[in-house]
Order: C-alpha cells, then sequence, then structure tokens
C-alpha cells in the first residue's frame, strides 16, 4: 500500500518570502506520479504542480516548484515570492502507474495549512 | 459546463435515511471519480469509473455505500441508512482519459453531508 505523510501541520510566512512544504511517501512501485494540490478557504481542490517519477529534472510552475527526490522518497514544494492568495491548505498525492485501466487512485496525506502574512 | 458540478452543495439527513450525491463532470471527460473527505484531512478514494464502467470500488467503506454512472456521464454516489460517522465533504473529480496516471484529476466543489 501506498502512504503519503505530511509532517508539518502549519506553516506561516511573510509575504514575498520563500516558504518550503515537506512531503514524504511510501511506495514498492517503479513507475508513478506524484502531485500538490492547494485547498483554499473557498475548499476548492486546485492542481499546483506535478512531477512524473522517472523525469529527474524537478517541476517548475511559475512560483511553484518541486525538490524530488527519488531515493529518499521525498518531494517538497517551495514556494517563492509569497502571496496572500496563497494561503490555503497544501496536499501532496500520488498515483501509481499500474498499466491496463486501474489507474483512478490518488492518495493523499494529511495536509499542510500555510499562511502567508502581510 | 465548465467546470464539475455537484448537488446538492449541502444535505443535512437524519440517521437511517438514504441520500443521494450527484455529479455532473466535465463534458467529454471520460474518467469520473469519488473522493470522501474528513474535516482537517486530505481526500480518501471511495470509487471511480471509466465511462460508465466501475473500475476500482476498493474505497467504497460497506456495502452502504453504492456508485453508478449508466450513461458514462453524471454518477450518482448513494449512502444507504445513513451514520454519524458518514458526515463529511464528498468530492466528485473527473479526468479526461482513463488511460494515463498523470491526467489531471479536477475537483468538483464538493457536497456537504451531515447525518444528525
Amino acid at each position: 500500500a501506498q502512504t503519503v505523510t505530511q509532517s508539518q501541520p502549519e506553516m506561516s510566512v511573510q509575504e514575498a518570502e520563500t516558504v518550503t512544504l515537506s512531503c514524504t511517501y511510501d511506495t514498492s512501485e517503479n513507475n508513478y506520479y506524484l502531485f500538490w494540490y492547494k485547498q483554499p478557504p473557498s475548499r476548492q481542490m486546485i492542481l499546483v504542480i506535478r512531477q512524473e517519477a522517472y523525469k529527474q529534472q524537478n517541476a517548475t510552475e511559475n512560483r511553484f516548484s518541486v525538490n524530488f527526490q527519488k531515493a529518499a522518497k521525498s518531494f517538497s514544494l517551495k514556494i517563492s515570492d509569497s502571496q496572500l492568495g496563497d494561503t490555503a491548505m497544501y496536499f501532496c498525492a500520488f498515483i501509481y502507474d499500474a498499466g491496463g485501466t486501474s489507474y483512478g487512485k490518488l492518495t493523499f496525506g494529511q495536509g499542510t495549512i500555510l499562511t502567508v502574512h502581510p | 459546463g465548465a467546470g464539475v458540478s455537484q448537488s446538492p452543495r449541502y444535505k443535512v439527513t437524519k440517521r437511517g435515511q438514504d441520500v443521494a450525491l450527484r455529479c455532473d463532470p466535465i463534458s467529454g471527460h471520460v474518467s469520473l471519480y469519488w473522493y470522501r473527505q474528513a474535516l482537517g484531512q486530505g481526500p480518501e478514494f471511495l470509487t471511480y469509473f471509466n465511462y460508465e464502467a466501475q473500475q476500482d470500488k476498493s474505497g467504497l467503506p460497506n456495502d452502504r455505500f453504492s456508485a453508478e454512472r449508466p450513461e458514462g456521464s453524471i454518477s450518482t454516489l448513494t449512502i444507504q441508512r445513513t451514520e454519524q460517522r458518514d458526515s463529511a465533504m464528498y468530492r466528485c473529480a473527473s479526468s479526461s482519459s482513463g488511460t494515463a496516471p498523470d491526467d489531471t484529476q479536477y475537483f468538483g466543489p464538493g457536497t456537504r453531508l451531515t447525518v444528525l
């Protein structure tokens, strides 16, 4: 079974500063994908960034980047130039490449509440 | 529609009643997923469909829970004989293809179920 662990229940950062959210996962699979989702106070679920396990290059989306360490099974999210709108709960998630048609199961971590202060 | 929609947004029911939660995926999306999210926790997988076929229902907690997607579009999650422990946010998501594990799952706003 796959598990995803986010060890930081809450984080805070000043506007314009940089913050890193941690995520570790446990799996015996070799082909998988990792995601960070954002859940603002509106409780929508919004995809922030994704990483393919077979790619060594870390994914980047504007102010958001990841540090993917496959051997350590670590997948942290770095938010640069934090903005007030980044205040949200952030979830790390995992899905593995089962082949065939059984792809649907995203496994989520417990979440980290990020507060950006003005 | 432009996004995944769910109805009702809020449902309050009494213990023992049956409830039906509806999900309308993004038009043309092949795959549809159901998750349950307790307050302060991450979503937990319940079941998913490719077209009308239920591919995986391993996350359904017991036989009071069932889901269907008869025409490959709208889906209904039904909870029979509700119990207080069923209270949670029920989220639906859809993705364009059921053959790529990294297809983005687009989530709906959720249905907040409260069982009294």
